[in-house]
């Protein structure tokens, strides 16, 4: 079965709104937990990840928020503008030491003016 | 950013050939990475590689399936012979170092492999 889930394959939200993007995990011996950010034909690109030592990090608009008892992790990004609009993809990994990573299947994020 | 180049960005190519999907991975980073994308699915691993060796594979990781970095240069994924349920994207990978939460993996922008 799927070890990452994004339950929301889309997100809509408006121009200076709050943009909240969820992810749940099956394997609790994941240590680490990141999001990942994809333009159309572009590389995934890290944004913000955590380690299972935290419940939440910030780095400016983008705030990661860390639930181990419930294995879940979201992200927020404040101030939503039109630039975010892409596809988001949350990873988890860590467990033994390695760096293979677990992704979700993404969520689109559409900023609308 | 550090970039890493994926050469063909799009390949296709008949059921039975061999194809090779080249990578050139960030100059300084030991540690390299295939993962597979079929369409409207996630992101998988396929295989990790160090030192000439693979560390760790999938098991989408199949027999007809190898990784080399012969010059030390492009990082390389063989398919011999191709199937159809070969067709999607393949994404490359690299890091400096070893384990997710120290070492942050750089990607490429994926090779469209279509398999006729």
């Amino acid at each position: 079965g799927q070890q990452v889930k994004q339950s929301s394959p889309s997100l809509t939200v408006q121009e200076g709104g709050i943009s909240i993007l969820n992810c749940d995990y099956e394997n609790d011996m994941f240590d680490y937990f990141a999001w990942y950010k994809k333009y159309p034909d572009n590389s995934p690109t890290l944004l913000i990840s955590v380690r299972s030592n935290v419940d939440k990090r910030e780095d400016g608009r983008l705030t990661v928020f860390l639930n181990k008892s419930g294995k879940h992790f979201s992200l927020h990004i404040t101030a939503s503008q039109p630039e975010d609009t892409a596809v988001y993809l949350c990873a988890a990994g860590g467990t033994g030491g390695n760096n293979k990573l677990t992704f979700g299947q993404g969520t689109v994020l559409s900023v609308i003016p | 950013g550090p970039k890493v180049l994926q050469i063909p960005s799009h390949q296709i190519i008949d059921m039975g050939q061999m194809v090779t999907l080249n990578c050139d991975p960030v100059s300084n980073h030991l540690y390299f990475y295939w993962y597979k994308q079929i369409l409207g699915q996630q992101m998988e691993f396929l295989v990790n590689f160090y030192n000439g060796k693979v560390m760790e594979k999938s098991k989408l990781f199949k027999d007809q399936f190898s990784v080399e970095r012969p010059d030390g240069s492009y990082f390389t994924l063989k398919i011999q012979p191709t199937a159809l349920e070969d067709s999607a994207v393949y994404f490359c990978a690299s890091s400096w170092d070893w384990g997710a939460s120290q070492n942050t993996l750089y990607f490429g922008a994926g090779t469209r492999l279509s398999v006729l």
